[in-house]
């Protein structure tokens, strides 16, 4: 697509269900990078993929957090038994190469996560 | 894991006016990016600039990588220039500092 697509752009979710976030990058680009955002913070980085494999999964705050991506493109961020502090912006950002060669970052409109 | 620092964290402006934002690393780094958050919360690439000096418009950013920081100039500010800059420095990920609160008033 054009640009790093992420649905839903909006969730409302009641403490303790599951939430799925899902994240469409930029096509052919090889690298895909979660981060969360929480008011008046900066981007906190989550999980960062090469490919299909998580390449640096240090930021999952917990194995609560949980992601994938199968087949190399479309990624998903999984939430299981959210908590009110998982309440923040998910952003998704695709790079055409990772890191070592680093590659310029392109962000999406993220996912706002609101758990009651 | 890198440090960033970024300074001022808020800043107010007349429009018209020039300002420079600040980025500060703590260690070696492969590449950095200054990003301009807009009220939507949409992250917009100013500049991709692990090196010396781009120019975009009224903007400019230049990196000495070899002493660590990073500066982003902003010149004749404009209303739609408000929001949250960040920039952010590759390690083995991008690290964000956290932002500069910019706000221009007419």
């Amino acid at each position: 697509g054009a640009g790093v697509s992420q649905t839903p752009s909006n969730k409302v979710t009641e403490k303790g269900k599951y939430v799925e976030l899902r994240c469409d990058p930029i096509s052919g680009h090889t690298a895909l990078y979660w981060y969360r955002q929480s008011l008046g913070q900066g981007p906190e980085f989550l999980i960062y993929f090469q490919g299909t494999g998580a390449a640096d999964d240090s930021g999952l705050p917990n194995d609560r957090f949980f992601a994938v991506r199968p087949e190399g493109s479309v990624s998903t961020l999984k939430i299981q038994r959210t908590e009110r502090g998982d309440s923040a912006v998910y952003l998704c950002a695709s790079s055409p190469t990772g890191t070592g060669g680093s590659g310029e970052l392109f962000f999406g409109e993220g996912s706002r996560l609101t758990v009651l | 894991g890198i440090q960033v620092e970024q300074s001022p964290p808020d800043l107010i402006l007349q429009e018209g006016a020039n300002s420079t934002l600040r980025c500060n690393f703590s260690d070696s780094v492969n590449n950095l990016q200054w990003f301009h958050q807009n009220p939507w919360g949409q992250l917009i690439n100013l500049f991709y600039i692990p090196s010396g000096t781009k120019q975009n418009g009224r903007l400019s950013a230049t990196t000495v990588a070899t002493e660590r920081y990073s500066l982003l100039y902003i010149s004749s500010s404009q209303t739609t220039d408000s929001g949250v800059y960040f920039c952010a420095a590759t390690g083995n990920q991008f690290y964000f500092g956290t932002g500069t609160s910019l706000t221009v008033i007419p």
